[in-house]
């Protein structure tokens, strides 16, 4: 099976633009979940998508938005970009529900993000 | 709220030596998981072993193996025979109530040929 793939690989933006990432989960995978990476803040939980839907979301801004497809494909929003935004974006994906809690994740070799 | 705490920055280890990487927690829920994920320089995720809070049996994986102390809310990962592919960044992360992963700050392991 292919792994969870993340598009694009790098990123250079610049203030005050938008920027949208994508990530295609594992076959059969329904649950996407999307983690900002810094060296200052570390690893932090952005949302989870499932079934198309937001199922939870983390303690960022409203500019940090997403979406799921049918086919479970996730796209991430990040509008209005801020020079902090610059980190990795890492998608993961899981079979099911992350509230199933045994579900493990499997991780993408993330998208880095440059805010100029 | 949970917390994942690593208190060691940087291990290093020899060739072929054994290391263990230390992780405490802190949840009030009774039912969840715990992980240990190994990032490369590549900075690839890879899961390296979890283990199940209603398990007593440490979970193991060929050369990595687990110290769960659920009363002490301990979760440290020892790896043996470490090997050169084994440098990266190791993040221990917890999953509960929340329905998210909450991850350690990591600790960076340098393996020494």
């Amino acid at each position: 099976k292919a792994g969870v793939t993340q598009t694009p690989r790098y990123l250079i933006k610049t203030r005050g633009q938008q920027v949208t990432l994508s990530c295609s989960p594992i076959s059969g995978h329904r649950s996407v979940s999307w983690y900002q990476q810094t060296p200052g803040q570390g690893l932090q939980f952005l949302f989870e998508y499932f079934s198309e839907t937001q199922r939870n979301k983390g303690n960022f801004p409203g500019r940090f938005s997403g979406r799921q497809f049918s086919n479970s494909r996730s796209e991430m929003n990040v509008s209005t970009l801020e020079l902090g935004d610059s980190a990795l974006y890492l998608c993961a994906s899981s079979p099911g529900l992350l509230a199933a809690l045994q579900e493990t994740q499997y991780f993408g070799p993330g998208t880095r993000l440059l805010v100029l | 709220a949970q917390t994942v705490t690593q208190s060691q920055p940087e291990m290093s280890v020899q060739e072929a030596e054994t290391v263990t990487l230390s992780c405490t927690y802190d949840t009030s829920e009774s039912d969840y998981y715990l992980f240990w994920y190994k990032q490369p320089p590549s900075r690839q995720m890879i899961l390296v072993i979890r283990q199940e809070a209603y398990k007593q049996q440490n979970a193991t994986e060929n050369r990595f193996s687990v110290n769960f102390q659920k009363a002490a809310k301990s979760f440290s990962l020892k790896i043996s025979d470490s090997q050169l592919g084994d440098a990266a960044m190791y993040f221990c992360a917890l999953i509960q109530g929340a329905q998210k992963l909450v991850f350690g700050q990591g600790t960076r392991l340098t393996i020494n040929p």
